[in-house]
Order: structure tokens, then sequence, then C-alpha cells
């Protein structure tokens, strides 16, 4: 059974610091994995989809990279704004359809 | 603009009521999703349908169902049986190209047993 694990739980950085989310899954062959951003009380905004045979996905301030062999994705997020803060959710999905979803990092980005 | 739409925003159902959860897309995507999410948690799927007239089972399907007569809906109905709904429910569709899209989701139904 896949498994999705995200490092920190929660993160309290200052403004204009470059920060790195992390998230491991158990089961490396995955179809592709997506980060999604969820503000309180809100569904889920997708940020990144990177298929399994890329390496990387860029848009904007957020780069999101993944190891398949390791079993690991980071999300970069450049020069950290207050905006930024809510939660960051990271899914793979193993078949293209269902997704299976870590438990978030909590980002708190202050001013 | 094209999306998903969930109805109602708030949601309030007394012990052994049955209560359905709207979910609407127009984006004329296939697959329609429904996940769970509690809080501090990640989200579980409850049901998915690839297809109209067909769906599965996912993770926590108990005390819950679904219907899928059209391919723009996707309602889920949580039923007595389900011992502990309130949570925030959200739906998702992802389209025909496959899961080269991502998803798309609605902006979710909060649930709370009163």
């Amino acid at each position: 059974k896949q498994e999705v694990t995200q490092i920190p739980a929660a993160l309290s950085v200052p403004e204009g610091e470059n920060l790195v989310l992390n998230c491991s899954f158990t089961d490396s062959a995955i179809y592709n994995l997506q980060w999604f951003r969820q503000d309180p009380g809100k569904g889920l905004t997708s940020l990144l989809l990177i298929q399994s045979s890329q390496r990387e996905q860029t848009s904007g301030r957020l780069n999101a990279s993944l190891d398949k062999s390791s079993g690991r994705s980071t999300l970069y997020i450049a020069a950290s704004q207050p905006g930024d803060s809510a939660t960051y959710l990271c899914a793979v999905s193993l078949s293209g359809s269902r997704l299976t979803f870590g438990e978030g990092t909590q980002l708190t980005v202050n001013p | 603009d094209g999306g998903i739409t969930q109805s109602p925003k708030y949601l309030f159902r007394k012990e052994g009521q049955n209560v359905t959860l709207s979910c609407e897309q127009n984006l004329n995507h296939d697959a329609m999703y429904w996940y769970r999410q509690d809080p501090g948690q990640g989200l579980r799927l409850i049901y998915y349908s690839q297809i109209v007239n067909d769906f599965q089972k996912g993770d926590i399907a108990e005390g819950y169902s679904v219907s899928r007569e059209k391919k723009e809906s996707f309602p889920l109905t949580v039923t007595s049986a389900q011992k502990n709904p309130t949570a925030f429910y959200l739906c998702a569709s992802i389209g025909s190209g496959g899961a080269n899209y991502g998803y798309t989701f609605g902006s979710g139904t909060r649930l709370t047993v009163v």
C-alpha cells in the first residue's frame, strides 16, 4: 500500500527566505506526483504536476523535483511571501487515477 | 469559467439522518472523485467514478453512497450508517486526457453532526 509522508509538519519562516518542503513515498512505481496548496477552510489548488518521466517542474517562484528511485519529491519556494502561508499537500498516483495524499506541511511566512 | 461547484458550503446533520452533498463540474471531465479530510490529516478517498453509470469504492466507502447518472454530476450521500461523518468533503475531477492534466478540486463542503 502506498504511503506518503511530508516533512516537516509545520514550518515558520521570515519573509524573503527560500525554503524546501519534503515529500516521500513508499512505492516508487508512480504515474505522477502533484503538489497542492490549501488555504484554511478551502479546497485544493494545484501547483505543479510532475509526470513519472520528468525530473522537475517550475512555475514562477515554485520548483518541484522528483526522484522516483529514492521515492522523494521536494517543493522549493523562492523568496517566500506572507501570501504563501497555507498548507501544502503532496499526492502521488500509481495509475493516473486515484491519488494518495500526505498529511501536509503547514507553512507560515512572517512579515 | 470552468470548474467544480460543491454545495452547500456548510451542512448540518442530525443523528440518524441521510444527507446529500452536491458536486457539479462543467469541465467535460470523465472521472470524478470524493475525498474526506479530517483535521490535521491528508485526504482519504471515499468513492470515484471514471465514467457515467459506473463507480468504485475507495478506501473508506462504508456509510457512504454515490450515483453517476450524468457526466457533470457526482452526488455523495452520507447515510446514517456513517458513525463519524463530521469532516470536510472535497470533490475532484480529472480530464479524459488522463492524469496529464492533474486534478481540479471544488471548494468543499463542511459537514457537522448536531
